[in-house]
This record gives C-alpha cells, structure tokens and sequence, in this order.
C-alpha cells in the first residue's frame, strides 16, 4: 500500500500558499517529498524523521506527526519555479520506500 | 560528483526483444532504487539493493525482469522478453544509508516497446 496524497492537483497564482498532505496507513521511520518536473527526474526537497529531525529545503517547510502517521509540505509565498508534481515518500527503517500517487502543481503569473 | 548515470537515454524496442537498462549509482552510496513510472501506476519502487545485495524484490512485475548489481558501480535492469506493456520511464536511484535515506534520482531510461 501507498501513501495517500491530497490533494490531487492544485493552481495558485504567484504568491500565494499551498499545503500538500500525505497520510500513510503504517508506522513509519521518516518521510520524505521530492518535486519533480515534467520531462525530468524526481528531485529532493526534505525529509522528515521520526523523533523531529528535518533536513531540507531553505523555502519549503514541513511536518510529519508520527502519531496520525501525516506529513504535510507547506509552499509559501509561491513562485513559478514551484510548478511540478510532488511526490511524498514513506519510508520504513529497512530502508524501503513507497511513493504517493504526486500532487500536481501549477503556479501562474 | 557526476550524480547518478543512467544509459540510454532513450529505447525503443520492438516486442519479444532483450532490453536492459545500466545504471551508475554515485560514489560510496550504498543503496540503490529501480523504479518504473507510468501515467496509469504512478512510481512504482521494482527492486532495491544494499550493498550490491538485492534486499527486496517484489516491486518486479513479473519473472520477465530481472536486476543485477554485480558491483558497488553498476546495476542492470533487464527485461526479456519485452512486452508493449513494458513501456514506461524506468528510474534509477542511489542513496546512502536507510534511515536518513535521501535519494538522488538518475535521468531515467524512456522505454517504448512496439
């Protein structure tokens, strides 16, 4: 099973804010979002462990409650470059991971 | 570091061909990814190694494919015969440990099998 990401598409205008989730239906050792863009490979963006630790993206920020078993990305202040389809990975500590289905982000002038 | 190398680029094949997809993780990672994307399955983790050893298997579709990591730089992902079906970008990823397992994805492999 994979994780459930939400929602499916987005549009925003530049500027504006964006939250993506990913809920997972096991118990997890971390998290991690990846962007990638059309014709491209997946690209890392953070990752997300259990206990707190983060490491990632100066602009993007997230959350991961390992409790729900959520991670949300949070997009702010968005610019065009943010356009892409964005991949939640769950990851157990055997070193597995299994992808959402991606988020699909346009951002328009 | 060059990242990690996949080759070709591009394949087309006709059906019932070999085809095999070559994949250079980066130097001194220790995990290494297969993935298959499609527009219908999404990204589809096939098979994964640690330490050139396949750690779990069963992502791959069927005993048509096959991937070998015969040392710490190179790993092949085969499949023969081909099948139309078999179409897709195929992924290769390394990363260095399981449990801050950042992974860097190759340019991937389109395959087309006519």
């Amino acid at each position: 099973q994979q994780p459930v990401q939400s929602p499916q598409a987005v549009i925003l205008r530049e500027g504006e804010d964006a939250v993506i989730n990913c809920s997972s239906s096991k118990a997890l050792y971390s998290v991690h979002w990846y962007r990638q863009k059309h014709g491209e490979a997946p690209v890392f963006l953070m990752i997300l462990l259990k206990g707190g630790e983060q490491k990632g993206h100066d602009k993007i920020s997230a959350s991961f409650n390992e409790k729900k078993q959520q991670s949300s990305l949070y997009l702010t202040a968005s610019q065009l470059s943010y356009s892409g389809t964005y991949f939640c990975g769950e990851n157990t500590n055997a070193g597995k991971s299994t992808f959402g289905d991606g988020t699909t982000l346009t951002v328009k002038p | 570091d060059a990242g990690v190398i996949q080759s070709p680029r591009h394949e087309v094949t006709e059906m019932g061909q070999e085809v095999t997809l070559r994949c250079k993780p980066i130097s001194g990672h220790d995990y290494l990814f297969w993935y298959r994307q499609t527009m219908m399955r999404g990204l589809e983790l096939l098979i994964y190694f640690n330490n050139n050893v396949p750690i779990d298997d069963s992502g791959m579709p069927e005993d048509r494919f096959s991937a070998k990591m015969p040392n710490a730089s190179f790993s092949t992902l085969k499949i023969q015969p081909s099948e139309p079906r078999d179409s897709a970008v195929y992924f290769c990823a390394s990363s260095l440990g399981a449990t801050k397992n950042i992974q860097y994805f190759g340019a991937g492999t389109r395959l087309s099998v006519l």
